[in-house]
Parts: structure tokens; sequence; C-alpha cells
């Protein structure tokens, strides 16, 4: 069955940077776009970033765009975001999730992993 | 993108039918039938309901349909269940980018 596990999430300061990392498994990597999605405590779901199947287009929300860099290995079937300058506004639950291919629509998400960023 | 603009709250009793708009532009949920609906129950991760308007993923229950009108689309849920209670979310994709646009969320409560 599909899963996606999250990690990297932590405390950081602001100003600081942070790797989050997605593992995928149960579905062929290589074929699926993913996105990260997140959520502020007790606020809704902001799309974040997407990469498509094969890496070459990656698209960003304009409040991370120039800061954060989604990226994914094939070989070990992982996404990854970089997200640099942090500030206190990006403090939230980061999910990885799948795309479902020619829908355009975020499909199967991970648990998350929690982002702090405070002094 | 502004977010999508959702009721922050709605309720319901067992048995019964409940519907929960989504309100964009024409840019958004009004320019392609792309909207998508999740629900997410507390600690919990978003579970697709719905995806491009009407479409049920397999395993959803058909309680569970979608419909667009102009910019505004809806979810409807019928014969409510205890567990139909958590928030529900609304998605569109946006194109310019492209990029994808969340709702508020709406809180469902089965009294």
């Amino acid at each position: 069955q599909v899963q996606l596990v999250e990690s990297g999430g932590g405390v950081v300061q602001p100003g600081g940077s942070l790797r989050l990392s997605c593992a995928a498994s149960g579905f062929t990597f290589s074929r699926y776009g993913m996105h990260w999605v997140r959520q502020a405590p007790g606020k809704g779901l902001e799309w974040v970033a997407f990469i498509q199947n094969d890496g070459r287009d990656k698209w960003y929300a304009d409040s991370v765009k120039g800061r954060f860099t989604i990226s994914r290995d094939s070989s070990n079937n992982t996404v990854y975001l970089q997200m640099n300058s942090l500030r206190h506004e990006d403090t939230a639950l980061f999910y990885c999730a799948k795309d479902l291919p020619g829908t355009y629509t975020v499909d199967y998400w991970g648990q998350g992993t929690l982002v702090t960023v405070s002094s | 993108q502004s977010a999508l603009t959702q009721p922050a709250s709605v309720s319901g009793s067992p048995g019964q039918s409940i519907t929960i708009s989504c309100t964009g532009t024409s840019s958004d949920v009004g320019s392609r039938n792309l909207v998508s609906w999740y629900q997410q129950h507390p600690g919990k991760a978003p579970k697709l309901m719905i995806y491009e308007g009407s479409k049920r993923p397999s395993g959803v229950s058909n309680r569970f349909s979608g419909s667009k009108s102009g910019n505004t689309a809806s979810l409807t849920i019928s014969g409510l269940q205890s567990e139909d209670e958590a928030d529900y979310y609304c998605c569109s994709y946006a194109g310019s980018g492209p990029s994808w646009v969340f709702g508020g969320g709406t809180k469902l409560a089965v009294l």
C-alpha cells in the first residue's frame, strides 16, 4: 500500500534552514508528481510546492518562492523540501503528498512533520 | 492567490444531508472543473474524498458527492453518520504558475 513518511522537522531559529524528507513506497515513484502542503497549528491547509514526476518542473506558492526548494531522488524514492530564511509564520505541520496523474489533484498524504520557527 | 471561501461550520443530525460551499473566482474554481475535497479528522492527515469536481476515489462512500456552479463548488454528504464529523477542505487548481489554492476549511458537527 502507499506510504509516505516525512522526517526532518524540528525547532529552528528565524533565518535558519531545515531540510525535510519524504520517503515513498508502495507505488512507482518515478511516475508521480509530488506536493508539499503545510498546516499551521489550528489553521487550514496551504499548498507549498510541487515537483513533476521527472523533476523538470517545480512550482511554488508565492509565500515561499525564493526561500524553499523542492527536489526528488528517484534512486531512493524520496522527495525533499529545502527551507531557507525561515520565518515565524513558516511554523506548521508539513505534509508530503502524491499527485493523481492527469487530474491536478493532491491525492494521498503522509502524516506530516512539524516545523517550529522560534527564537 | 487568495484562499477559497468556505463556511466556518455546518451541522446536521444523523441521517440528514448537508452541503458545504466553496467559493472562488473565475481564475480558479470557475475556470476549470479541478476542485477536490478533503476530509480531516483531528490529528490525522487529510483524505481525498472528491476530485475533478464530482469524482469519487475508490473506497469513498457514495454518500459523498460534489458539484459546481459558476465560481462555487459544493460538497454534499447524505445520510450523515457520526464518523463524518470532521473538518472539510476544498482545493482548486489555479493555473498561473501553476498553483493550487485551498479553502479555509469547514468544521462539520453531527449533532
